[in-house]
């Protein structure tokens, strides 16, 4: 299965946007790549799901350059409520096997 | 309703005791997870269930055992367990096996003494 690399940590103030990285050279045809969200003491949140280009949806954008190996997580204005840690997911679409990567903790700055 | 709901919240028990952990979903999903999360780290999967069958078992010491008594519901049973097994354990369902947007319940905390 792919193994994702991201940044441990970013700081970014209100306001802001915020990109964050994932790589994942070794993915396959069939993967997608999923982003979740986490709190302290609570179980992750699914935010965007992607497999090429761009997604969007009203909380986030996911870009995906053509050759997959690497993705970009885009929040908009971000407030002190994003604080949290960010994990990048990739799957097989047909199978059942989730791994999450170390995961960005990201804190915004008033 | 996209909830995922454990019990319980916390739990703390001796090393010689049984207990058990409960998740429920009734969204219709037909697979569900059971993951471990120590502090600061990323969750572990531990296993699946994908239509109350075991699918996946990622080499899970025996003193866990995983039980799906119908769709809805997933139990993990504890005993003899160890003080590094403290940690949180979070489960999951998704729609049917390869819909892997999961949704996460909210965990529940254990500790062992």
């Amino acid at each position: 299965l792919a193994k994702t690399t991201q940044p441990i940590s970013m700081d970014s103030y209100e306001g802001q946007e915020v990109n964050i990285t994932c790589s994942h050279n070794n993915i396959a045809t069939n993967d997608y790549i999923t982003w979740y969200q986490q709190f302290p003491s609570q179980g992750p949140r699914f935010i965007i799901q992607g497999y090429k280009t761009k997604v969007t949806n009203e909380v986030a954008s996911l870009f995906i350059p053509a050759d997959r190996k690497s993705s970009t997580l885009s929040l908009p204005r971000v407030s002190l409520s994003d604080t949290a840690v960010y994990y990048c997911l990739v799957g097989r679409r047909t199978g059942n096997q989730f791994y999450f990567g170390t995961g960005t903790s990201l804190t915004v700055i008033p | 309703d996209t909830e995922v709901t454990q019990t319980p919240k916390h739990l703390v028990m001796g090393m010689t005791n049984k207990k058990s952990l409960k998740c429920e979903q009734h969204m219709g999903h037909r697979a569900m997870y059971w993951y471990k999360q120590k502090a600061k780290k990323p969750p572990e999967l531990m296993f699946v269930y994908s239509y109350e069958k075991l699918s996946i078992n990622e080499s899970v010491p025996s003193r866990f055992s995983p039980e799906c008594p119908n769709s809805s519901l997933l139990n993990l049973h504890l005993h003899a367990l160890q003080p590094e097994d403290s940690a949180l354990y979070l489960c999951a369902s998704s729609q049917r096996a390869g819909k892997n947007i999961q949704y996460f319940g909210a965990g529940t905390r254990l500790s062992v003494l």
